[in-house]
């Protein structure tokens, strides 16, 4: 079984740029989830993706956006970069029942550093 | 909403002493609770988790939670620690019904000292 993979482990990237960061489920999982975490501070929610829909989002501006793919794989871009967008970020999955979700299983994380 | 209060920013403590870290949460309704351990440069690992039952919860590594409802906390235990559980613990709150987020806590930084 394979856990959460992320790509890549880390990026620098130039203010007002565009960076697209990759998640690769755990087997099984149907619910993919990002989490910003700036250093010194917990995990915040980005979004939540269920079957290829965005179904869920956190206090976080349009210029975060997300995709997941039919494989449950996803990607999460963001435009027009700014400093405080420096963070890690973290890639989770679960499995959604009816009722709510299994625990969230996490990759390693991207290090994003915005200069 | 859900909140999750850790108490302590960094605790420090002796290798083979005890330790406790403070959680305390804030919700209107039922919860499930977690803990979760981050070692440096690496993702969330979880170490315990309560769903329902027994308010005494067992984990990985010899740590164990005890929830309790009255005081709305969830402080995590383990009877003797070692050098290898430094690293940043997370507490966090997720709704038992419905699809909401995984809410955390700000983190606590446990240092383990030969």
């Amino acid at each position: 079984e394979t856990g959460v993979t992320q790509s890549p482990t880390h990026l620098i990237k130039t203010r007002g740029q565009q960076v697209t960061l990759r998640c690769s489920s755990q087997s099984g999982h149907n619910t993919v989830s990002w989490y910003q975490q700036a250093l010194g501070q917990g995990p915040q929610f980005i979004f939540q993706y269920y079957r290829e829909e965005e179904n869920g989002r956190g206090n976080f501006p349009p210029r975060f956006s997300g995709l997941q793919f039919p494989n449950y794989s996803s990607e999460l871009n963001v435009n027009a970069l700014e400093l405080d967008d420096s963070a890690l970020y973290l890639c989770a999955s679960s499995v959604a029942t009816g009722t709510a979700t299994t625990p969230l299983h996490f990759g390693n994380g991207t290090r994003l550093t915005v200069t | 909403a859900q909140s999750v209060t850790q108490l302590d920013s960094q605790v420090p403590v002796f290798e083979e002493a005890p330790v406790e870290l403070r959680c305390n949460y804030s919700s209107s309704v039922s919860v499930y609770l977690f803990w979760y351990v981050q070692y440096p440069n690496q993702g969330l690992q979880l170490l315990l988790k309560y769903l329902s039952g027994s308010t005494l919860v067992k984990g990985i590594n010899g740590f164990e939670a005890e929830f309790n409802k009255s005081q709305t906390s969830f402080h995590l235990r383990k009877p003797s620690v070692h050098i290898s559980d430094t690293a940043e613990y997370f507490c966090a709150v997720i709704r038992n019904s419905g699809n909401t987020p995984l809410v955390f806590g700000k983190g606590t930084r446990l240092s383990v000292i030969a």
